[in-house]
């Protein structure tokens, strides 16, 4: 079982749209989570840090769900600039990448 | 600052020739790491870097060797390579180690992206 899961998608919305995408984790000892943003043939880029208590950055939201070992990501009002590839990361003494959620924001 | 930077961005290999890849780091960074992304697999942890002169395997080590005997830089080298190492490398370092709890991040250079023939 891979350490770190994410539905590949893709998910294709209209500008506008809220997006969703969840992402499972193995290890219940797993205590840093993250979310990162990689361009199409770019480096991954950290988008944010997901904490135990939930946080918002504008219009990016995440959860962590501790007793379902999930972290989710919410997208409200989605730009074509939020097309992406969306990775979760899971540290866990070493960083451990899910294969990433593929959003493509349609005008 | 530049950050981190990678050279070559791109390479052809024959199987069996060698190569080395380098990445350097502005940021005074003890962790460094060398990573390869290929489709539908995500990144994987090649080898890593807890400070100058030390070097440790990652989750796919066969087939690369790797030194680290400036700080700044980390170097990935392939002896022989193989169509199988055909990939995207990515390097990255980070200020802490990524311990449990840690929320310092990795921050990654821009990739080279190698194709063995």
């Amino acid at each position: 079982r891979k350490e770190v899961e994410q539905d590949p998608g893709p998910f294709n919305v209209p500008e506008g749209a809220t997006v969703a995408f969840n992402c499972t984790y193995s290890n219940s000892a797993s205590q840093s989570f993250f979310w990162y943003r990689q361009d199409c043939r770019k480096e991954p880029k950290l988008l944010m840090s997901v904490y135990s208590s939930g946080n918002e950055d504008g219009r990016f939201t995440a959860q962590l769900n501790r007793a379902s070992q999930y972290i989710s990501l919410l997208i409200r009002d989605s730009k074509l600039s939020d097309s992406a590839t969306y990775l979760c990361v899971v540290n866990m003494e070493k960083f451990y990448f899910g294969t990433g959620t593929s959003l493509t924001v349609i005008p | 600052n530049a950050g981190v930077t990678q050279t070559p961005k791109f390479r052809v290999l024959k199987t069996g020739q060698s190569m080395t890849l380098l990445c350097a780091q502005d940021m005074n960074h003890e962790y460094m790491y060398w990573y390869r992304q290929d489709p539908g697999m995500g990144l994987r942890l090649i080898h890593y870097s807890v400070g100058e002169g030390t070097t440790a395997k990652g989750e796919v080590p066969d087939g690369y060797n790797v030194s680290r005997l400036k700080k700044q830089n980390f170097l990935l080298g392939l002896e022989s390579a193989a169509p199988s190492q055909t990939s995207v490398y990515f390097c990255a370092s980070s200020y802490t180690p990524p311990r449990g709890g840690s929320t310092d991040t990795q921050y990654f250079g821009p990739g080279t992206r190698l194709t063995v023939l």
